[in-house]
């Protein structure tokens, strides 16, 4: 069973306050990643980190930014956040970069 | 180009039916290839993984997928489903070539009929 958590579950909050997306894994994993996901839709990659002080822009463009201070903490922040940004935010750990172990998703609204 | 597609977007079985999901890729050499799936406000869980070996891979909750070369894909199946398998399923794939990110389908929506 794969131990990685994502607070909170849901969010609604108003347009242009600043939030915090947690993400904390207990395996040890060098590799983290966020994924931002429509409803009915595919994963996009928007970060990942391949370690402490390691972080890059995925595929999909996004306002969003991470940091990786400690390994088992990969927090993703929206300084301003907009209607656009209402979305499901996935966060994976990976020990290689084959099998990534998947949180329980973030529900945020942005009203 | 290096994509990875699942030709539906719904599928609808009846309980105890069998069950086959599809997923093609375009990539010039072997992928690896994964199974995933996301029950409703849940994030993703891995179903099966091909790396190399027996095209006939085995995963949980009685899941199974085969990998034939010659049509590039990976199709999932089931002999017989339950109503809690009614989920979304995604095919990805990891092209060695794209600095081993995965690439996500699109997914396929398994309903279930009882």
């Amino acid at each position: 069973e794969a131990d990685i958590y994502q607070t909170p579950r849901y969010l609604v909050i108003g347009t242009g306050k600043k939030i915090t997306l947690e993400c904390s894994q207990t395996m040890g994993h060098d590799k983290m990643y966020w994924y931002q996901q429509d409803p009915g839709m595919e994963l996009h990659l928007i970060h990942y980190s391949y370690g402490v002080n390691s972080t890059e822009k995925g595929d999909l463009s996004s306002e969003s930014t991470v940091s990786r201070i400690r390994t088992e903490h990969f927090p993703l922040t929206l300084e301003s956040a907009r209607p656009s940004h209402t979305s499901q935010y996935l966060c994976a750990s990976s020990e290689d970069s084959y099998e990534q172990y998947f949180g329980p998703g973030t529900r945020l609204t942005v009203t | 180009a290096q994509s990875v597609t699942q030709p539906d977007i719904h599928i609808t079985v009846s309980e105890g039916a069998s069950l086959e999901l599809r997923c093609n890729y375009s990539y010039g050499a072997t992928p690896y290839l994964f199974w995933y799936v996301q029950s409703p406000g849940q994030g993703l869980q891995l179903l099966l993984k091909y790396f190399s070996g027996d095209t006939l891979v085995q995963g949980i909750k009685g899941f199974e997928a085969e990998f034939k070369r010659s049509q590039s894909s990976f199709n999932l199946r089931k002999p017989s489903v339950h109503w809690s398998d009614a989920a979304e399923y995604f095919c990805a794939v990891v092209f060695m070539n794209r600095d081993d990110k995965i690439i996500f389908g699109k997914g396929t929506r398994l309903h279930i009929l009882p």
